[in-house]
């Protein structure tokens, strides 16, 4: 089944020590989305990638970057991760930039220590 | 701005009974509408989108919405809880972005079935 998968679906990191997050799909799709989700919050979007087109949203943090190698692959780069940065991460992916549908991933949950 | 509202963050109905989940829209132009479904530890699933062609919006698992101009609402429901219905709900508007668009999602709505 053509789909978004994450890994890993949890991850412990320290108080700053650099993680990375990772997002595959098989879909095909030439958008990518980074979403952040607080606890008992609605998910709030970082960034995304149309093709090798970075997007940053104006208020995401630049502790957070992002690296897309190729269609398949997103990764979610934390510099200097804090206690604030714990949540799920969402990636997600649509076809187009467009009002199309997104895809979700099945989440990373991040925890610092 | 583009933004939507879910009224109820807790939502409790017994196993059979309707389910209601409400979500006002503000927009100034025709919105694109979602309602995603999210299990615990899980990511979003799309239930059903709303993309002008139709009012009533059918999705999976038995749920169904109603884009309502006249009251800027496009609630969900379903006929019959299941307890396998038990998660956080989410209604989204699709927004312009960053040379694209983003889905700006409401606060959600924990619907809890009882037997």
């Amino acid at each position: 089944d053509a789909m978004v998968i994450q890994n890993p679906r949890y991850q412990v990191t320290q108080f700053g020590k650099p993680v990375t997050l990772s997002c595959s799909q098989t879909l095909n799709h030439n958008v990518m989305y980074w979403y952040q989700q607080k606890s008992s919050q609605a998910p709030k979007l970082l960034f995304h990638y149309y093709d090798k087109d970075f997007n940053n949203e104006a208020d995401t943090p630049d502790n957070f970057q992002s690296r897309r190698p190729n269609t398949s692959f997103c990764f979610l780069d934390i510099r200097s991760p804090g206690l604030g940065d714990a949540a799920m991460y969402l990636c997600a992916t649509s076809r187009g930039r467009r009002q199309e549908t997104q895809y979700f991933g099945p989440g990373t949950r991040l925890l610092v220590l | 701005a583009q933004s939507v509202t879910q009224l109820g963050s807790h939502v409790s109905v017994s196993e059979g009974a309707l389910v209601l989940l409400r979500c006002n829209y503000s927009s100034s132009v025709p919105p694109y509408l979602f309602w995603y479904v999210q299990y615990p530890n899980q990511g979003l699933q799309l239930l059903l989108k709303y993309t002008s062609a139709a009012t009533l919006v059918k999705g999976i698992n038995g749920f169904e919405a109603e884009f309502k101009k006249s009251e800027t609402s496009f609630h969900l429901t379903k006929p019959s809880a299941h307890m396998s219905d038990a998660a956080e709900y989410f209604c989204a508007v699709s927004v312009p972005s960053n040379s694209g668009y983003a889905l700006n999602f409401g606060k959600g709505t924990s619907l809890l079935v009882t037997p």
